[in-house]
């Protein structure tokens, strides 16, 4: 069955240092999501990623879709202490396929 | 952005007992549902689809007779854990479809605890 691997599963970095998380799935996808939760709160949405290769950018943040539409990645610039979280990603297989969340990379930043 | 909310936010309960956790779409109509359940610092798991209007559409090895589903309304979904033990404890929450972008909004999440 369709999977979507995310690494690392803990990231701890110093505030001001670059953070980047990665998601790898068996088969193509459609399109890829990211989400970020808080500690004690819910998902919330931050961006899709559909095209072969496509970069999009959210200030300090750069996410990726790899050439294959098989990978993708989040980039940290400097990272801040309001960026601590997790980071999900979630892939889907067919333009109105389910979701597949990758297990999540927590995010610590340490001031 | 859409808004969707989740009652109750916290259950304590007994063993034995059910539990039903409300899931609304507050600012826009939802024909379909999802709801997950999250181990912590775990993943989400996909758990059903909720369609309105018909019957939800459950994931392998979720067990239908123990997690009810009943999408009553196009704002209205609800999740029954039948009969909870205390592996039924976790943190559920739901998520309906946005107009743009296909994202998801997520619920803010039900707490269960089974004594």
């Amino acid at each position: 069955g369709q999977q979507v691997m995310q690494i690392p599963q803990y990231q701890h970095v110093q505030e001001g240092e670059d953070f980047t998380t990665y998601c790898n799935s068996s088969t193509t996808l459609s399109n890829i999501q990211w989400y970020k939760q808080r500690p004690g709160g819910h998902p919330v949405f931050l961006i899709q990623l559909v095209k072969s290769g496509e970069v999009k950018k959210q200030k300090r943040l750069t996410f990726q879709f790899g050439e294959a539409k098989k990978n993708s990645s989040l980039h940290i610039t400097a990272t801040q202490t309001t960026d601590v979280g997790t980071y999900f990603c979630a892939g889907r297989g067919s333009t109105l396929g389910r979701l597949y969340f990758g297990r999540g990379t927590q995010l610590t930043v340490w001031p | 952005g859409a808004v969707v909310s989740q009652h109750p936010s916290r259950v304590i309960c007994k063993s034995g007992t059910s539990v039903k956790i409300e899931c609304r779409s507050l600012d826009f109509q939802a024909t379909t549902m999802f709801w997950y359940r999250q181990f912590p610092k775990k993943s989400l798991m996909l758990m059903a689809t909720s369609n309105e209007g018909s019957k939800a559409t459950y994931e392998q090895g979720v067990e239908k007779d123990k997690f009810l589903i009943n999408h009553a309304s196009l704002t209205l979904s609800t999740l029954t854990v039948t009969s909870a033990h205390p592996e039924d404890s976790s943190f559920y929450i739901c998520s309906a479809p946005g107009l743009v972008q296909e994202t998801q909004y997520f619920g803010p999440g039900t707490r269960l605890l089974v004594l």
